[in-house]
Formats: structure tokens, sequence, C-alpha cells
């Protein structure tokens, strides 16, 4: 099993919509989680973080994260065709030195 | 608005052949990560550092990568010899400090392709 799991995609959402992305991760110790968005050709960008267990809303971004099910989401509201990128979800693993381990990626695509 | 520099954004080299990259950390960030990407995966960190020593480099084939961090600022990732496999992205990472709320921030990275 990997320790991050995305599905590849490709996600296709029509603009204004909502576009939902998910990641499962298997180490119960893990304590932080990140979402970054790649756009092709480009480096990682941080979009979001959460921490404990519940919503955490920054715009048009909601990322969720509930432990029990060692589940983590992004939701992007009014989705735009610029949003259209690849979503890594990434793990923090405090008990190996604060690595992070990333997912293999969503890609988004989101038709005007 | 600070940023992590790496050089060079492209790099076409022959198998076989030493490659170098260049890592410039957000100024006072204590830890900096290298990490390879594979098209269509996502990052896997080779090594990282926390000021000028390695913390983990556990994913770092170390028969032909080396990676350091001299004076605990700058680092530089190498390569010799070069293999097909290695064509990639590699990203480099700094964050101000390690532990359960660590965010790190990625520069451009350098594209690496071995012919």
């Amino acid at each position: 099993q990997k320790e991050v799991e995305q599905n590849s995609g490709p996600l296709s959402v029509p603009e204004g919509a909502i576009a939902s992305l998910n990641c499962t991760y298997s180490d119960r110790g893990s304590q932080s989680f990140f979402w970054y968005r790649q756009y092709s050709g480009k480096s990682p960008e941080l979009i979001m973080f959460i921490y404990s267990n519940g919503d955490k809303e920054d715009g048009r971004f909601t990322a969720q994260l509930n432990k029990a099910s060692q589940y983590v989401s992004l939701l992007i509201r009014d989705s735009q065709p610029s949003d259209s990128a690849t979503y890594l979800c990434a793990v923090l693993l405090y008990n190996q030195g604060g690595k992070l381990i990333f997912g293999q990626g969503t890609e988004l695509s989101v038709k005007p | 608005e600070a940023e992590v520099a790496q050089s060079p954004r492209y790099k076409i080299t022959e198998k076989s052949q030493a490659v170098a990259f260049w890592c410039d950390p957000i100024s006072g960030h204590a830890t900096l990560y290298w990490y390879r990407q594979i098209l269509g995966q996502g990052p896997e960190l080779l090594v990282q550092f926390q000021d000028e020593s390695v913390v983990d480099d556990s994913q770092l084939p170390k028969d032909r990568f080396s990676a350091e961090r001299l004076k605990g600022v700058d680092s530089t990732l190498k390569i010799q010899p070069a293999e097909l496999g290695d064509s990639a992205m590699y990203l480099c990472a700094s964050s101000p400090r390690t532990g359960t709320k660590n965010i790190q921030y990625f520069g451009a990275g350098t594209r690496l392709s071995v012919l």
C-alpha cells in the first residue's frame, strides 16, 4: 500500500462547478497535511495546509481532514479554467524527521 | 517576495557525463530539501539538510549522487555518471524549521534530460 494515494484522474469539471479532490494516507501518526498545485512544467505551489480534524477554508478552497478515516480532501468552489493543474497531496511524517510524502497527484481540467 | 533560487532551469546531457544543480534557499531557512520528480509522479525526497548536516539521505542513490551544503546556506546536488533514468525534474525546497507544522517552499526546479 502506498503511503499517500490519490486518484490520478484526469478529473474534468465544467467552469463554475465544485471540484473535489481526494487523498488517503496510511500512517496514523501523520499530523500535518498539505495541498500543492502544480501547473505543467512548473514546480509545486502550496495552496492549503491543515493540521486539525474538520474543515479549513481559504477563499474558494476548502481542505477537509478526517484523521479517523485517514482521509484528506480539497474542494475548489466556482472552478475556473485557471485552476486546471495537477494537485498534489502531501503528508508530513513527524516520526521520520519531518519527511514529506507526496501522492502521485490528480490532474484537474476545468472546461469553459 | 523571498524565493528559493535554482539553476540551471534546464540541463541536457549525455549519459555518463557529470551534472550539477545549485540551490539557494529562502534567507533564514535552516532546512533544505532536494526532490526528484519523474513525469506523472509526485516528488520524492532525495536528501534533507538541517543547516550543514544531512538529516535523511535514505533515498539518495549514493553510488552516483552526492549532495552538499557546506556553509549551511546554498547547496549543490551532483550526478556522476548520469544515466538515462535520471531524466526528471529536480526540485529544491526550504523551510524555516522542522516539526509538525513544517511548510516547505519550492524553487522553480531544474529539468534534466539525459540522452
